[in-house]
């Protein structure tokens, strides 16, 4: 069984400061992990993904995340965050063949204060 | 661009009603997820479909819940005698040929209140 944990359920941040959200995963089998973001009312949208190769992996809006298998983490890290970034992020997992879908933390949600 | 689409947006209705929602893919993505997502919860896994064959159902699908894939194309995800514990929002996904299912691409989903 897959689980994901998001430490943090709100994160508030000041503009033009850096971010990092949190996320841990356990599974017994290898996973492939993602980070989504959710803007009010409306569906997800892939912010990147680690399937396999480097550990750094770089997505849209200027986010990144580092796959840490040791300590079973997958951060998302933005150096300057902007107000527009104001959302509600998810990390999810994936084991391979896919049969039970993405398995999704509870979110964090990101405030960005001006 | 045609991304996931999902008809429709909201849906309010009465307890005991039946309601239906229509997702419908990117084309020729033959894997497709349902997911429902409650307040301040992340999405949470109902059913999947490879083609018209549906593969997998999660226990949060109960019996009041089906859902179909036609052809392979578009899917219907009906709820029947609602409950105020259905109201929720309810995600479309679909998955490129070729893949393992990973990488999802989600529609605007339907949010369901029920009365």
């Amino acid at each position: 069984a897959q689980s994901v944990t998001q430490l943090d359920s709100q994160v508030p941040v000041f503009e033009e400061a850096p971010v990092e959200l949190r996320c841990n995963y356990s599974s017994s089998v290898s996973v492939y992990l993602f980070w989504y973001v959710q803007y009010p009312n409306q569906g997800l949208q892939l912010l990147l993904k680690y399937l396999s190769g480097s550990t750094l992996v770089k997505g849209i809006n200027g986010f990144e995340a580092e796959f840490n298998k040791s300590q079973t983490s997958f951060h998302l890290r933005k150096p300057s965050v902007h107000i527009s970034d104001t959302a509600e992020y998810f990390c999810a997992s994936f084991a391979g063949g896919g049969a039970d879908g993405l398995t999704f933390g509870k979110g964090t949600h990101l405030i960005i204060q001006p | 661009d045609t991304g996931v689409s999902q008809d429709p947006r909201h849906k309010i209705t009465k307890r005991g009603q039946n309601v239906t929602f229509r997702c419908d893919p990117i084309s020729e993505h033959n894997r497709l997820y349902w997911y429902r997502q409650t307040l301040g919860q992340g999405p949470e896994f109902l059913t999947y479909f490879q083609n018209e064959a549906q593969l997998e159902k999660s226990r949060l699908l109960s019996d009041r819940f089906s859902a179909e894939r036609p052809k392979g194309s578009f899917s219907t995800l009906e709820i029947q005698r609602t409950e105020q514990g259905d109201s929720a929002m309810y995600l479309c996904a679909s998955s490129p040929t070729g893949t393992g299912g990973e990488t999802q691409y989600f529609g605007p989903g339907t949010r369901l209140l029920v009365l």
